[in-house]
């Protein structure tokens, strides 16, 4: 079965601070996401990454930064984080060239 | 470029009923169609999938028949549980490179005993 996983369950950040969220596949997935997911806006892709080193922009990629040296992690960062960045950060994976992801628990951040 | 639509929640049901979310898409093409759950305080599951039309898709009691006629992806599940309350979404690829998804907004489902 495919593992993701997500550094913390749970996160409470203080306004200006750097956040760092990690994201770990098992399954040696090409491709890796970052999503956030707000009530009633559903998910937004932040970044995305389809091998390492590479990523590209998502919907809503202003105030986040992402990181891939390996393969199997994938990091999002919050340079300073804001309270408007409080929300639910989702992690998936999928293979190069086909659709299905697999996502981790989720990270809970809130920001005050 | 491809998208998905379903209805809105919270669809609130009592345990047993016959349960139904629709979902229709706009695509270039036949892509394939996803249905994914998601429990509370958890991430998103694959519940199953669709790959061409007339494809039906199933899964812990769920089904959904892709339908090119009537570009629909509808869930179904004939008597459902306490157990099933989450938030569904459906999706589609897209299109283009990388396997983005585009998700709907979700369908809240609440099943009370």
């Amino acid at each position: 079965d495919v593992k993701v996983t997500q550094s913390s369950r749970y996160l409470v950040k203080r306004t200006g601070e750097k956040v760092f969220l990690e994201c770990v596949q098992d399954m040696d997935h090409e491709n890796m996401f970052w999503y956030r997911q707000d009530p009633g806006l559903g998910l937004r892709l932040i970044y995305f990454s389809y091998d390492v080193k590479m990523k590209e922009k998502g919907d809503i990629p202003e105030g986040y930064s992402v990181s891939r040296e390996k393969k199997e992690r994938f990091s999002l960062i919050l340079e300073s984080a804001s309270t408007n960045q409080t929300s639910m950060y989702l992690c998936a994976s999928s293979r190069g060239g086909v659709e299905t992801q697999y996502f981790g628990p989720g990270t809970r951040l809130l920001v005050l | 470029g491809n998208s998905v639509t379903q209805m809105e929640g919270p669809v609130t049901l009592s345990e047993e009923a016959f349960l139904t979310i629709n979902c229709t898409y706009t695509a270039t093409g036949y892509p394939s169609l996803f249905w994914y759950v998601q429990y509370p305080g958890e991430g998103l599951q694959l519940l199953l999938k669709a790959t061409k039309a007339d494809d039906k898709g199933s899964n812990k009691g769920f089904e959904a028949t892709y339908r090119k006629e009537t570009t629909s992806f509808h869930l179904e599940k004939g008597s459902v549980q306490v157990s099933d309350s989450a938030v569904y979404f459906c999706a589609l690829p897209l299109g283009g490179s990388w396997g983005k998804l585009q998700f709907g907004a979700g369908t809240q489902v609440v099943v009370t005993p």
